[in-house]
């Protein structure tokens, strides 16, 4: 199975501020990357797909990347309605599997 | 709009079954693979299975086979897990998950989800 790894597992920001979440996998998945939000107590949300591409509806300060098997992810203001855990999932191949979690928090 | 509304869950007893239901609507069900994803409270997300736009393939992950078994009926627009066997570890909340096509493992609108509680 594809092992994903997060960094960090939780960080504190201030709104306004610029947030950095990386991911990576522990074999190539090539661009098969998604991003997933899940605030508390809601389901999740799919952000971001093939590493890059934002989903519908998905705001513009979410953006993201992608460099060999490292992926990021960038709040570039965050917003109070941002705070909330964020997932990596890679899409490449059965058994799909998500990254640990990164839970943004108020500072 | 996407809709996705599970149902089923409940408390039940190890080695006990339940059977997991998922009404879908606002899109072309026979369309799109489907899958369920489960997460215990507090903790991280786990892929459980998925069935083939068509309902011909399935797969699962490796803690379920042979316990688990999806299905669907496109004619009702609804997805099911039968989970049979259950144990301690399988309490979750259950999330019925759509896949963008036809088995691209991108999870593109989620269900609210069921919650499963495996206790004696």
């Amino acid at each position: 199975d594809i092992q994903m790894t997060q960094s960090p597992s939780s960080l504190s920001a201030s709104v306004g501020d610029r947030v950095t979440i990386t991911c990576r996998a522990s074999q190539t998945i090539r661009t098969h990357l998604c991003w997933v939000q899940q605030k508390p107590g809601k389901a999740p949300n799919l952000l971001i797909y093939d590493a890059s591409t934002l989903h519908g509806g998905v705001p513009s300060r979410f953006s993201a990347s992608a460099s060999g098997r490292e992926f990021t992810l960038t709040i570039s203001s965050l917003q109070p309605e941002d705070f909330a855990t964020y997932y990596c999932q890679q899409s490449y191949s059965s058994p799909w599997t998500f990254g640990q979690g990164t839970k943004v928090e108020i500072k | 709009q996407v809709q996705l509304v599970e149902s089923g869950g409940g408390v039940v007893q190890p080695g006990r079954s339940l059977r997991l239901s998922c009404a879908a609507s606002g899109f072309m069900f026979s369309s799109h693979a489907m899958h369920w994803v489960r997460q215990v409270p507090g903790k991280g997300l786990e892929w459980v299975a998925i069935s083939w736009f068509d309902g011909n393939n399935e797969y699962y992950a490796d803690s379920v086979k042979g316990r688990f078994t999806i299905s669907r009926d496109n004619s009702k627009n609804t997805l099911y897990l039968q989970m049979n066997s259950l144990r301690v570890e399988d309490t979750a909340l259950y999330y019925c998950v759509r896949d963008a096509g036809y088995s691209t493992g991108r999870f593109d609108s989620w269900g609210q989800g069921t919650l499963v509680t495996v206790s004696s």
